[in-house]
C-alpha cells in the first residue's frame, strides 16, 4: 500500500468511448503525475501537476485530457483513443516537484487500459 | 536526465547479496542518483537516493564512487520477492524530470 490509489485497475473501451481514470493520494503531497507504460517500452512521463496547476505536458495528444481538481485527486479523461494507446497508466505523487533532491515518487498500482 | 547505463539483466541466488551497477559518467555536481524498482505488473517503488556519500536504508545500500561516475545498489540478502526491474535514474533539474530507462532485470533464484 503506497498511499496512491488508482481506479479502475482494468478498463476495456472502444475507440469511440469516453472514459476516465482516477487517482487519489492520501499522503498530503503537492505534486501528482501521469505516466504511461506500453508493452516492452520504458515509462513515459505524460503530465505533471504541482499545487493543482499543470507544469508539464510532454507532447501528449489531446485525446488524453488531465484534470486536477485538488491536490489529492487526479483524473485522466480518455476520448477517441486508438488501439496503440493500450498500456498501463500509472499515477504518482511527490511532496514537491521542484527540488532536485526530492525525486521520491510514490506510484499507484496502475490502470491497465485496452482499446479495441 | 543524465544518461545512465545498466546491464539488461542479472541473476542472484537467494540469500546472497545482489550488486546492481550503474554508470552515469556525465553526471554533474548537483545531480542526485535515484534507484527505483518495478515488480511485475506493479507501479515502480522508490528504493534509495544519494548525492555523494554512501547511503543505507531498510531496503538497500547505495555506493557512489568518489568521482560520482558510477554507483552500485546493494541488496544485502536477496529474496525471491526482490525479483524486479531496477532503474538507476539521474534526474536533471527537477524531480518532475524522472526518466525511466530500460533498467536491469534482476532474477533471484533458489
Amino acid at each position: 500500500e503506497t498511499g496512491v490509489t488508482q481506479t479502475p485497475r482494468h478498463l476495456v473501451m472502444g475507440m469511440t468511448n469516453k472514459k476516465s481514470l482516477k487517482c487519489e493520494q492520501h499522503l498530503g503531497h503537492n505534486a501528482m503525475y501521469w505516466y504511461k507504460q506500453s508493452a516492452k517500452k520504458p515509462l513515459e512521463l505524460m503530465f505533471v501537476y504541482s499545487l493543482e496547476e499543470r507544469v508539464e505536458n510532454n507532447s501528449v495528444p489531446s485525446r488524453f485530457s488531465p484534470e486536477c481538481p485538488n491536490s489529492s485527486h487526479l483524473f485522466l479523461h480518455l476520448h477517441t483513443l486508438q488501439p496503440e494507446d493500450s498500456a498501463l497508466y500509472l499515477c504518482a505523487s511527490s511532496q514537491d516537484p521542484l527540488g532536485a533532491g526530492n525525486g521520491e515518487l510514490f506510484f499507484g498500482e496502475g490502470s491497465r487500459l485496452t482499446v479495441l | 536526465d543524465a544518461k545512465t547505463t545498466q546491464p539488461p539483466s542479472m541473476d542472484c541466488a537467494e540469500g546472497r547479496a545482489a550488486n546492481l551497477p550503474c554508470n552515469h559518467s556525465t553526471i554533474s555536481g548537483n545531480e542526485y542518483v535515484y534507484w527505483y524498482r518495478q515488480i511485475h505488473s506493479q507501479g515502480p517503488q522508490y528504493i534509495i537516493h544519494g548525492l555523494k556519500n554512501n547511503e543505507t536504508n531498510e531496503m538497500a545500500s547505495l555506493i557512489i564512487t568518489e568521482d560520482r561516475k558510477s554507483s552500485t545498489l546493494i541488496l544485502p540478502h536477496a529474496t525471491l520477492r526482490d525479483t524486479a526491474v531496477y532503474y538507476c535514474i539521474v534526474p536533471t533539474g527537477t524531480a518532475s524530470k524522472l526518466t525511466f530507462g530500460t533498467g536491469t532485470r534482476l532474477q533471484v533464484t533458489l
